[in-house]
């Protein structure tokens, strides 16, 4: 079945580094791939998404590129900051009404 | 516009207990999913309704917990029997059609703690 695997956590880094999260995918067919956030206090919501191969999703500073060589969707951010600090999860949707299959999600603090 | 309301937002109960979780979703939104989420881990998938069909019920971990959507709007999910186990955050989210393309807007969540 689908599944989606992201990098360890949590991840510590001070304001304006660069931030890598990454995600791998199995699946069959042809999935979306997503980037979800839930900030401190507040619901699961949708940061950027790629529907194909190749496409790059992007939002607020943030990119992921899906590669379907390599079955990735690494988050990627130039400069953190503290406002950034949440917990991220990949997932991707498979069947043909877009259920959604989670990674466990990783923590992010940025320090001023 | 209004987003995915849930309620109650929290809720305790005693093991053997029957509990109903609600979910509004976006007014217009054909999809609507339910989703378990346990502490420190991703959601994951119970139920999935279009319209007021529910086509998939692959996720719902046994035959105490029952969902519905009989007016293809306001859905609820029913635990019965509650036990330590079902303690979670429920979430609801809804698209406006089916599709792996498609954005899913959650709701808040219900947290259910089971004692």
């Amino acid at each position: 079945g689908d599944s989606v695997t992201q990098m360890e956590g949590p991840v510590t880094l001070s304001e304006e580094a660069f931030l890598t999260i990454n995600c791998t995918y199995t699946a069959t067919g042809y999935p979306s791939l997503f980037w979800y956030v839930q900030y401190p206090g507040e619901g699961l919501q949708l940061l950027l998404k790629a529907t194909k191969a190749d496409d790059k999703g992007s939002n607020k500073g943030f990119e992921a590129t899906y590669r379907k060589e390599t079955t990735s969707f690494h988050l990627e951010k130039g400069s953190v900051q503290v406002s950034d600090s949440a917990v991220y999860f990949c997932a991707l949707a498979g069947t043909s009404y877009g259920k959604l299959t989670f990674g466990q999600g990783t923590i992010l603090t940025v320090h001023p | 516009g209004a987003g995915v309301s849930q309620s109650p937002r929290y809720k305790v109960a005693k093991r053997g207990q029957d509990v109903a979780l609600r979910c509004d979703p976006i007014s217009g939104h054909v999809s609507l999913f339910w989703y378990q989420q346990a502490l420190g881990q991703g959601p994951e998938f119970l139920t999935y309704f279009q319209n007021e069909a529910q086509l998939d019920k692959s996720g719902l971990p046994s035959d105490r917990f029952f969902a519905e959507r009989p007016e293809g709007s306001v859905s609820t999910l029913k635990i019965q029997r509650t036990q330590q186990e079902d303690s979670a955050v429920y979430l609801c989210a809804s698209s406006l059609a089916p599709g792996v393309q498609e954005t899913q807007y959650f709701g808040p969540g219900t947290r259910l703690l089971v004692l």
